[in-house]
C-alpha cells in the first residue's frame, strides 16, 4: 500500500500569512493527489484535484503543486475562514490512502 | 445539483451487521463510481471500496472479507453492508462520487453493546 506522510500535523499562523502543507507519498503517484478542507463536524470539501487543478468555486488563494512523491498545498494569504483540518488523498492505485491531516489554527 | 446522502442505524451492537444506504441525485449511477470512506478517531480517513458505473466492485483488503457494496440504479441508491462489527468500526461513514469530488454529509455509526 502507498503511505501518505503529511506534515505538519499542527500549524498556527496569522491572518495574511502564506501557509504550506506537505504530503509525501511512499512511491510515485504521478499527479493523482487531491487536497481537502474539513471543518469541524462537516464532510471534507475538495480544494485541489490532480495535484494542481483548483476545484470550481474554491478561492484563488488556494493552490497545489508537485508530482511523483512530493506535493504541497499553499494558502497564499490566510483568512479566518480557512481555520480547518486539511487532508491529502492519493488516488493513483487502490487502496487509496489519506494523509493524517493538518490542523490549521489562527495565531 | 449533485447530492449524496447516507442513512444508517446510528448504533450497532458488536458482531452485528452494519447497513448504510447512500441516495444520490443530480447524476446517474450508471455514469459514476460510488466510493465509501470511513473516518474514525483511531485510523482517520480510510478508503473502504467502490462500485463502478458498470456495477463491479473493488474493496480495500482491510475490509474485504466483511464488506459488500451493491446498488439499485432504479432507486439511485448504493448500499454498504459490513458484518462482524467491532468497536473499532465506530466512525463516520461517507459515500463519495467517482473522483472524490462530491461527498455525502456522512452518517455516524457507533458500535457498542
Amino acid at each position: 500500500d502507498i503511505q501518505m506522510t503529511q506534515s505538519p500535523s499542527f500549524l498556527s499562523a496569522s491572518v495574511g500569512d502564506r501557509v504550506t502543507i506537505n504530503c509525501k507519498a511512499s512511491q510515485n503517484i504521478n499527479r493523482y493527489l487531491n487536497w481537502y478542507q474539513q471543518e469541524l463536524g462537516e464532510a471534507p470539501t475538495l480544494l485541489i484535484y490532480n495535484a494542481n487543478s483548483v476545484q470550481t468555486g474554491i478561492p484563488s488563494r488556494f493552490s497545489g503543486s508537485g508530482s511523483g512523491t512530493d506535493f504541497t498545498l499553499t494558502i497564499s494569504s490566510l483568512q479566518p475562514e480557512d481555520v480547518a483540518t486539511y487532508f491529502c488523498l492519493h488516488h493513483n492505485s487502490w487502496p487509496y490512502t489519506f494523509g493524517a491531516g493538518t490542523k490549521l489554527e489562527l495565531k | 445539483q449533485v447530492q449524496l446522502k447516507e442513512t444508517g442505524p446510528g448504533l450497532v451492537q458488536p458482531t452485528q451487521t452494519l447497513s448504510i444506504t447512500c441516495t444520490v441525485s443530480g447524476f446517474s449511477l450508471t455514469s459514476h463510481y460510488i466510493q465509501w470512506v470511513r473516518q474514525s478517531p483511531g485510523k482517520g480517513l480510510e478508503w473502504m471500496g467502490f462500485i463502478r458505473s458498470g456495477g463491479s466492485t473493488e474493496y480495500n483488503s482491510e475490509f474485504k472479507s466483511r464488506l459488500s457494496i451493491s446498488r439499485d440504479t432504479s432507486k439511485n441508491q448504493v448500499f454498504l453492508k459490513m458484518n462482524s462489527l467491532k468497536t473499532e468500526d465506530t466512525g463516520v461513514y461517507y459515500c463519495v462520487r467517482t473522483s472524490f469530488d462530491y461527498w455525502g454529509q456522512g452518517v455516524m455509526v457507533t458500535v457498542s453493546s
